[in-house]
């Protein structure tokens, strides 16, 4: 499975857009690129997810570099709510494995 | 719609004491997932079932767990014995297939605590 690596934490400001970095270098030309994340004392949640092109729903958005070795989360307003550890996760077409990592614990302050 | 169900949400038992957990999958969804998540880590996949098959089961301690979904809807957990290593969060998700752009759904978990 290809690895991710992410920040152990972050801090944003209320109101304020927040990028959430994810390197993949060793990433496949089929690897999908999934982002998840985790509220306390919740399961994980779907947030978004892309091949190659940047991808945008209600939730977020994920921009994707040309060369696919990276891509980045964007909440574009963080809210108190926003507060929770986000995965980011590679997987191939078929088989729908997610291998979760440490992730990233965002801490979103008022 | 309701969501995945698992219960029960929290159990405190004795080492060597069996455990199991339930979950009730989203309707329709074919594919049901168990994970383990310890404090701090991110979760780990289990088993996965395509309907009443497990198609996934290389990560689960076979010498002590089992699982099974006799009609491809609900599934149950088992742990027997349960050891102190045990004590974790165990999380059932469910997803409409195997591709990977099909947004797996997670339940709230059962907490285990092994005394």
């Amino acid at each position: 499975d290809a690895k991710t690596t992410q920040p152990n934490s972050m801090e944003s400001n209320e109101e304020e857009p927040v990028h959430l970095p994810c390197n993949h270098s060793t990433i496949s030309g089929t690897d999908y690129i999934h982002w998840y994340r985790q509220l306390p004392s919740q399961g994980p949640e779907y947030v978004i997810h892309g091949l190659t092109s940047n991808v945008n729903n209600r939730m977020a958005s994920l921009a994707i570099a040309e060369d696919r070795k990276s891509s980045t989360l964007i909440l574009h307003r963080a809210t108190l709510r926003d507060a929770a550890v986000y995965y980011c996760i590679l997987s191939p077409e078929y088989g729908n494995k997610l291998v979760f990592g440490a992730g990233t614990i965002l801490r979103v302050k008022s | 719609e309701a969501g995945v169900v698992q219960s029960p949400r929290y159990k405190i038992i004795e080492k060597k004491q069996p455990v199991a957990f339930w979950c009730n999958p989203i309707s329709g969804h074919n594919t049901l997932y168990w994970y383990l998540q310890n404090l701090g880590q991110g979760p780990e996949l289990l088993i996965r079932y395509e309907n009443e098959e497990a198609v996934d089961d290389s990560q689960l301690p076979k010498d002590r767990f089992s699982a099974e979904r006799l009609k491809g809807v609900d599934s149950t957990l088992k742990i027997q014995p349960a050891e102190l290593g045990d004590s974790a969060v165990y999380l059932c998700a469910s997803s409409l297939g195997f591709r990977t752009a099909n947004e797996q759904f997670f339940g709230p978990g059962t907490r285990l605590t092994v005394l």
